[in-house]
């Protein structure tokens, strides 16, 4: 059974910057897209940005543009996400969530990290 | 940008109704684009539902969705006690790329 594990919750001050993890097991890695998606406290779903992990090319959202950052690690079938000059807005859970090659579709998601961001 | 609105915000009720819920776009979807999760306090979304009307694996038939153009809906036909939670539409654009999410129906026992 396929997994994805995120890394843990993370605690940080406005203007910082927050990188999270998303490790997938099994060996399917590069066959599948990979994005993340955050949730704010009591909010609706927000999608932020996706990686093509065999190829390295990335796509964000307009809103994020020029913050966001998502990176892939083939040996260690690991994505990451890097949000930078954090705001109290950005206080969310983060999700990876696998697609199947242009399925338009997120088929598996990571139990979720927590950033907090607070003075 | 295609907006979803999901209606109703809350829907109230009983274990064995038949729950429906809709989705409307701002412009015409591809049906092939659009999806439903099913989400429960602490837990991430689940796929229920894509291409509109394709069942997820292991999604039970009681659940069933529909529609095209702007207007889609997700029913559920008789209310089983673990059905009860936030439900979000979403849809896959082309220009710009990117993926929208209604802003979540929120299903509770009466």
């Amino acid at each position: 059974q396929v997994l994805v594990m995120q890394s843990g919750a993370e605690v940080k001050k406005p203007g910082a910057s927050v990188k999270v993890s998303c490790k997938a097991s099994g060996n399917t890695f590069t066959s599948y897209y990979m994005h993340w998606v955050r949730q704010a406290p009591g909010q609706g779903l927000e999608w932020m940005g996706i990686i093509d992990p065999s190829r390295g090319n990335t796509g964000y959202a307009q809103k994020f543009q020029g913050r966001v950052t998502v990176t892939r690690d083939t040996s260690t079938s690991t994505v990451y996400l890097e949000l930078s000059s954090l705001r109290s807005e950005d206080t969310a859970v983060y999700y990876c969530a696998r697609e199947g090659r242009d399925t338009n579709y997120f088929d598996l998601w990571g139990q979720g990290t927590p950033v907090t961001v607070s003075s | 940008e295609i907006v979803l609105t999901q209606s109703p915000g809350t829907l109230s009720l009983s274990p064995g109704e038949r729950a429906t819920l809709s989705c409307r776009a701002s412009q015409s979807v591809n049906s092939r684009s659009l999806v439903w999760y099913q989400q429960k306090p602490g837990q991430p979304p689940r796929l229920l539902i894509h291409g509109a009307s394709s069942r997820a694996t292991g999604i039970p038939d009681r659940f069933s969705g529909g529609g095209s153009g702007t207007d889609f809906t997700l029913t559920i036909s008789r209310l089983e006690p673990e059905d009860f939670a936030v439900y979000y539409c979403q849809q896959y654009d082309t220009s710009p790329r990117g993926y929208t999410f209604g802003q979540g129906t929120k299903l509770e026992i009466k």
